[in-house]
Order: structure tokens, then sequence, then C-alpha cells
């Protein structure tokens, strides 16, 4: 699996939108790109995921570029709820490998 | 419909004990498989099972033991605990027939060996 390269903290204004970068150069045809975020020390909540196309859901929106060299996480409208440690993953098949992931602080 | 349970929540192990962590989930999810987390660490996959009979080693699977001899329930054993073996560990499912798509995870076991 392709490894990812994420900034290791973050801040955010409460409101904002919060732009989480990750880097993933290695990347395979066929591998998809994921985020995972965790709370505290919760269990990874899934967020969203993509092949090459841009995807949005309830949650956030994911943009690929298109070399699909690296992506972009954007929650719209952060709120205090969403400070956590967020985990960008390249997987293809049955083993999503998580990194150190980005520390996401949302402050009011 | 309870999703991902994990039992103990908690286990205070001594050196060389042995113990089984439980997962068990009532999704039909064909897919489980087992993450340990070390402070200020990210998730490492141990091992994984694709289907009932069927069990596969991830990243970090020496030290420990897995089976899966129904859909439901997919235990992590620990034969002789080692004080490195100190963790959370998570059991996360994924539905049937894919392989991709989301992953969902149990509450953790905290573990602490001695």
């Amino acid at each position: 699996d392709a490894k990812t390269t994420q900034p290791p903290s973050m801040d955010c204004a409460e409101g904002r939108a919060a732009n989480l970068p990750c880097n993933h150069s290695t990347i395979s045809g066929n591998e998809y790109v994921y985020w995972y975020r965790q709370i505290h020390s919760q269990g990874p909540q899934y967020i969203i995921h993509g092949l090459k196309n841009n995807e949005t859901n309830e949650m956030a929106s994911l943009i690929i570029t298109e070399d699909r060299k690296s992506s972009t996480l954007i929650l719209p409208h952060a709120t205090l709820r969403d400070t956590a440690v967020y985990y960008c993953i390249v997987s293809y098949g049955n083993k999503l490998v998580f990194g150190a992931g980005t520390i996401l602080r949302v402050k009011s | 419909n309870a999703g991902v349970t994990q039992t103990p929540k908690f286990q205070v192990l001594k050196t060389g004990q042995s113990m089984t962590l439980q997962c068990a989930q009532d999704m039909n999810h064909e897919y489980m498989s087992w993450y340990r987390q070390d402070p200020g660490m990210g998730l490492r996959l141990i091992h994984y099972s694709v289907g009932a009979g069927i069990t596969d080693q991830g990243e970090v699977p020496n030290g420990y033991n897995v089976s899966r001899s129904t859909t439901e329930d997919f235990p992590l054993r620990l034969l002789s605990a080692a004080p490195s073996q100190t963790s959370v560990y998570f059991c996360a499912t994924r539905r049937s027939g894919v392989t991709t798509g989301e992953l969902f995870f149990g509450e953790g076991s905290r573990l602490t060996v001695l």
C-alpha cells in the first residue's frame, strides 16, 4: 500500500472550512483514498473515500488531484466537535494502513 | 443492532499470562480485523479475516493468534502476554463482497501488561 504524508497538526476557527491535505505520490491506479477520524480514544470513524473523482457526503468533501498524487479533505463548517485526529489512507484490498494522521484543533 | 462489540473494555495482565479479546458483530460482515494503537501513534493491523475459516496476517502479527469459526466472532488471543503488548485494541468490520468501503470500529479494549 502507498504511504501518505500529512501535517502533524492544524488549527481551524469554528465555523470556517477546514482543509486537510494529504500527499500520496506513490499511489497505484487501483488504490482508493480513505479518510477516517478519531475523537479522543474512541474507535476511528469513517468519513469518506474516493478513487479519482471528487466526492461529497454529509460530513465532508474529498478533492483528489488529477494525477492522484495528493488529496484534500474539506470540512465545510468546522465545529468544536470536529476536533480529532484525521487519518488519510490509500489502499486497495484488505489492508488499510493508518499513519500518524493530522491533529485538527477547532478553536472558538 | 449493536454493531461491533468488544469485550472486555479494560484488562490488566501479568507478564506471561494468556487471554482472549472478544469481537462480535451483528451486521453479517464477512471482513473482520484487529488493530492495535499505542499511545500517540496510529493504528497497526494485527490480523484480519475475509470470512469464516480464513485468516491472514497484518503488519504486526507476532504474539497474537486468531481464528474465525463463525461470521459473527473474531477473537484475538495473546498466548503469553508481554509488556510490549500494552495497547488499545480495536476490532473493525466491513460489509460483504467488497474490497473497498467503510470500516466499522468497536469501542476498543484497553490492555495493560505488567
